[in-house]
């Protein structure tokens, strides 16, 4: 079956650093990509949508110059949290619909990252 | 009022129980809907979607309700690895793919 890579699956930086977090699809074409952001014991929330080699769109109250999302190919989406600081810190899971005629209410979830930031 | 709302929970019961979660959303115009489980810190894997005649999957059943814009999961027989966070889901109306996650309902199964 269709399979999302993501990584890193942890990673714990100093305030004030960059995160860049990478979703490949493995066996399929990704024109969309979902990003997610999930705080302890809370929901998984929107962050994003990102469509091949246009600008992602970002859901109110997400800032678009915090949270770069780049979708430069098929199989490769990154979200890169910039400048990082301690309430940044959650899960972060990418999900991609596949291209092969599956109903796109299937989505293929990537394992998540899970960000400290100290 | 959230896109998507379900009992708060967590849920804890003894094994064999059946156990029942609810949830509603927002959005009248909704097509789509699924139930997904996801354990701590792990992505959420689809349980099964929702139909509105009612589908059932060995000792799950879940039921739409798209009247009063409501939607169920029932489990018979819990088992031990039932255990995790249910997640009710829904997609954004003629936004095919954008998935709407409810906040999850904990269910705790003892021996």
């Amino acid at each position: 079956g269709a399979v999302v890579s993501q990584h890193p699956s942890w990673v714990i930086c100093k305030s004030g650093t960059s995160v860049k977090i990478e979703c490949r699809s493995l066996d399929f074409q990704a024109t969309t990509m979902f990003w997610y952001r999930q705080f302890p014991k809370q929901s998984l929330m929107l962050m994003a949508t990102s469509n091949e080699g246009s600008k992602a769109t970002y859901e109110q109250g997400v800032e678009k110059d915090k949270f770069l999302i780049n979708h430069a190919s098929l199989t490769l989406s990154t979200l890169t949290v910039t400048s990082a600081h301690p309430e940044d810190s959650s899960f972060y899971i990418c999900s991609a619909t596949s291209d092969r005629g599956t109903t796109n209410e299937k989505l293929f979830f990537g394992s998540g990252t899970q960000l400290s930031v100290l | 009022r959230k896109e998507v709302e379900q009992d708060p929970g967590p849920f804890n019961v003894p094994e064999g129980a059946t156990v029942a979660f609810n949830c509603t959303y927002s959005n009248s115009a909704s097509q789509s809907f699924f139930w997904y489980r996801q354990d701590c810190r792990k992505e959420p894997k689809l349980l099964m979607s929702v139909y509105s005649s009612g589908n059932e999957d060995g000792r799950f059943t879940a039921q739409l309700n798209r009247a009063s814009q409501y939607i169920s999961l029932l489990i018979r027989d819990s088992k031990l690895s039932d255990s995790a966070t249910y997640l009710c889901v829904v997609n954004r109306a003629n936004q095919g793919g954008k998935l709407i996650f409810g906040q999850g309902t904990e269910l705790s199964v003892k021996p």
